[in-house]
């Protein structure tokens, strides 16, 4: 998992609130992503940020918010929008600002169920 | 559409026994290549990366092998262990931020 952490390890929540899932790298990388991983499904990405206060949208990012404050920091929030939000969530960062001239490297993941 | 299919979607095997994961991709243009394994519940972590160049990538008793003509790759483990059980991911690269995952082959390994 290298240095980067993800917070909690599980996650329960009610349908209707909105819930964060927090993500640390100590690594000093530029770039972190968040990825949503579905039993049977490739990873998907969310939302990815190759610099501070910059934050572009995936392929999936309806219902979802990130923010980047800070270089180690890089939070998702699951809102109540996001229709289907149960799911494993990968959080990922690189050193370089173009990811696939970079490694990824991944965090251990947050496991979230909605009922 | 850039996508990524891998084969089969799980497979047994004893411990001992050697085992080939397949990657058949139609990502373009073509970067680069990654194996990672991911054990349950846990990230992935990086097996090994291939560019095109590359026909062959070892990593200890994981082997990569890359064809970047019929755009396929393998991922071959040796003399299998308890260890091994894990999801096996292959991903490829079209040269910018953008990845493109495979949905894994799951590998059990019995005693």
């Amino acid at each position: 998992d290298g240095g980067i952490t993800q917070s909690p390890k599980y996650l329960f929540r009610k349908e209707g609130q909105n819930v964060t899932l927090s993500c640390e790298q100590n690594l000093n990388h530029d770039a972190m992503y968040w990825y949503r991983q579905d039993p049977g499904q490739g990873l998907r990405l969310i939302y990815y940020s190759q610099i501070v206060n910059d934050f572009q949208k995936g392929d999936i990012a309806e219902g979802y918010s990130v923010s980047r404050e800070k270089k180690e920091s890089f939070p998702l929030t699951v809102t109540s929008a996001q229709k289907n939000p149960t799911a494993f969530y990968l959080c990922a960062s690189s050193i370089g600002t173009s990811g696939a001239a970079y490694e990824q490297y991944f965090g251990p993941g947050t496991r979230l169920t909605v009922t | 559409k850039n996508q990524v299919e891998q084969s089969p979607q799980s497979l047994i095997i004893l411990e001992g026994k050697n085992c080939t994961l397949q990657c058949n991709y139609t990502v373009s243009p073509f970067s680069n290549l990654r194996w990672y394994k991911q054990d349950t519940g846990r990230g992935p972590v990086s097996l090994t990366i291939m560019t095109f160049s590359e026909n062959t990538k070892s990593n200890g008793r994981y082997t990569a092998t890359l064809d970047a003509d019929t755009k396929q790759s393998s991922l071959h483990i040796t003399a299998s262990q308890l260890s091994d059980s894990a999801s096996y991911i292959c991903v490829v690269s079209a040269g910018d931020y953008k990845l493109s995952f495979g949905a894994g082959t799951t590998v059990t390994v019995r005693a």
